[in-house]
C-alpha cells in the first residue's frame, strides 16, 4: 500500500519568511513523488517532480529516503504563492502490473500574508 | 489539444437523483483517474483505469458509485441514488501512464447534493 501524509492543513507565513510544507510517504519499493498545486478557482497543476531536481517558481523539494520525506521549501515567499499544494506519489498497486497509481497527500493551504 | 475536459462544471441534485460526471481526457493518454475533493478528506482517488480497464476501484466508497470507460477518449462517474455526504469537486486526470510523468487535471465538476 502506499500513503502520502501530509500534517499540516493549514501554514500561514509572512512575505519574505522561508516557507517548508511537509511531506511523508510510505511506499516498500523505490517512490517517485511530485508536488502539485491548485491556486484559487484553477485546475492542479504539476508543480515539480523529484526526478527532475529542479526549481520551480523558487520552490524546491528533496526526496529523503532514510526519512521517507519530500518536503516542499522556498526560501522567500511570496504572496502569489498562496494556494493548495498537494504532495503525489506514483507507484505500482501490484508488482508488474504496468500501470501506476497516483496517490495524493490532504493537502496544505499555504497563506502568504502580506 | 484542449487538455482534460470535465463536464458539467456545477451540478445541484436533489438527495436519491442520479448524478453522471462525464471526462474526455487528453488523447492518446491511457491512464485515467477519477478524484473527489473535500475540506475534511483532501484530494482522495476513487477509481483509475489504464488502457479503458478499471485497475484499482478500492477508493470508490461505495456501491452506489460507479465508473466506467466504453474508450479511450471517455469515462464516466454515475452516483446513483445521491446523498448531501456526496457534496464535493470531482476532478478527472489523466497521464501517459509512465511512471514519472505528469498527470494532468480537469477543471473538476461541483457537485451539490441537497
Amino acid at each position: 500500500a502506499q500513503r502520502v501524509t501530509q500534517p499540516e492543513k493549514l501554514l500561514s507565513v509572512f512575505k519574505g519568511a522561508p516557507v517548508e510544507l511537509k511531506c511523508n510517504y510510505s511506499y516498500s519499493g523505490s517512490p517517485e513523488l511530485f508536488w502539485y498545486v491548485q491556486y484559487s478557482r484553477q485546475r492542479l497543476q504539476l508543480l515539480l517532480r523529484h526526478i527532475s531536481r529542479e526549481s520551480i517558481k523558487g520552490f524546491t523539494a528533496d526526496l529523503n529516503k532514510g526519512e521517507t520525506s519530500f518536503h516542499l521549501k522556498k526560501p522567500f515567499a511570496q504572496e502569489e504563492d498562496s494556494a493548495m499544494y498537494y504532495c503525489a506519489l506514483s507507484g505500482q498497486r501490484d508488482s508488474g502490473a504496468g500501470s501506476y497509481q497516483l496517490t495524493f497527500g490532504k493537502g496544505t493551504k499555504l497563506s502568504v500574508i502580506p | 489539444d484542449a487538455g482534460v475536459i470535465q463536464s458539467p462544471r456545477h451540478e445541484v441534485t436533489e438527495m436519491g437523483q442520479e448524478v453522471t460526471l462525464r471526462c474526455k481526457p487528453i488523447s492518446g493518454h491511457n491512464s485515467l483517474f477519477w478524484y473527489r475533493q473535500t475540506m475534511m478528506r483532501g484530494l482522495e482517488l476513487l477509481i483509475y483505469f489504464n488502457n479503458n480497464v478499471p485497475i484499482d476501484d478500492s477508493g470508490m466508497p461505495e456501491d452506489r458509485f460507479s465508473a466506467k470507460m466504453p474508450n479511450a477518449s471517455f469515462s464516466t462517474l454515475k452516483i446513483q441514488p445521491s446523498e448531501p455526504r456526496d457534496s464535493a469537486v470531482y476532478f478527472c486526470a489523466s497521464s501517459d501512464g509512465l511512471r514519472n510523468t505528469e498527470a494532468f487535471f480537469g477543471q473538476g465538476t461541483r457537485l451539490t447534493v441537497v
